[in-house]
């Protein structure tokens, strides 16, 4: 089945910072989801984006299909973007598979 | 209020108690998932529903049933659960099967965090 990698698996910011986290898959996927946890547990989807550049405020993606990888850029961090950040690929059997996440922590 | 609503958010049991774990969407999805997310581990995939007929199971043990009645409703029945099935339980729906012509990815539920004692 398709691997994901993530990587930093931490990462410690200061308020303000600039971030970048990398999702590996290693297969070809046509379909590819960013998504934070924060620390009540709760899943929110933030990209879907199976290529190209999206972005949403203080946060964009590149997913470039063919290299196998995607970038999610976080800029002038807060401490509410503290959480688990996920990647997830579509398998074969049509389903996502995540990968093990960035811990990010942001210090006030 | 995420269009997913997931009952309890809380949950303790004993191992021969008999529990059942309620998921709910409100955006008219018509596939839904279970996923069960342990301390240190990926999320993992257990079962699937599209349009009410269960497609996966992810080589789950019996001690977890799934239930669709219907494309907005989906439960997992528990009952004599293990120490180490203690866990978030994540539902999470979707329109169509992402990747087939779908506009978007899945929308989660806040989890249920299942504590077995």
């Amino acid at each position: 089945g398709i691997q994901v990698e993530q990587s930093p698996p931490d990462l410690i910011l200061q308020e303000g910072a600039n971030s970048t986290l990398r999702c590996n898959f290693s297969d070809s996927v046509n379909n590819l989801q960013w998504f934070h946890q924060n620390p009540w547990g709760q899943l929110i989807n933030l990209f879907y984006i199976p290529s190209g550049t999206k972005q949403n405020g203080r946060l964009s993606a590149t997913t470039v299909a063919t290299e196998r990888y995607s970038l999610l850029y976080i800029s002038s961090s807060q401490t509410t973007d503290s959480g688990v950040y996920f990647c997830a690929v579509l398998d074969y059997g049509q389903n996502f598979v995540f990968g093990p996440g960035t811990r990010l922590s942001v210090l006030p | 209020e995420t269009g997913v609503t997931q009952t309890p958010r809380h949950l303790v049991m004993g191992m021969t108690n008999k529990k059942s774990l309620k998921c709910e969407q409100h955006l008219g999805h018509n596939a839904m998932y279970w996923y069960k997310q342990s301390a240190k581990k990926p999320l993992e995939l257990m079962f699937v529903y599209n349009f009410k007929e269960q497609t996966e199971n992810n080589s789950v043990p019996s001690r977890f049933s799934p239930e669709c009645p219907n494309s907005s409703h989906l439960f997992l029945h528990l009952h004599t659960l293990q120490p180490e099935d203690s866990a978030l339980y994540l539902c999470a729906s979707s329109q169509g099967f992402p990747g087939q012509g779908s506009s978007g990815g899945y929308t989660f539920g806040s989890g249920t965090r299942l504590t077995v004692v």
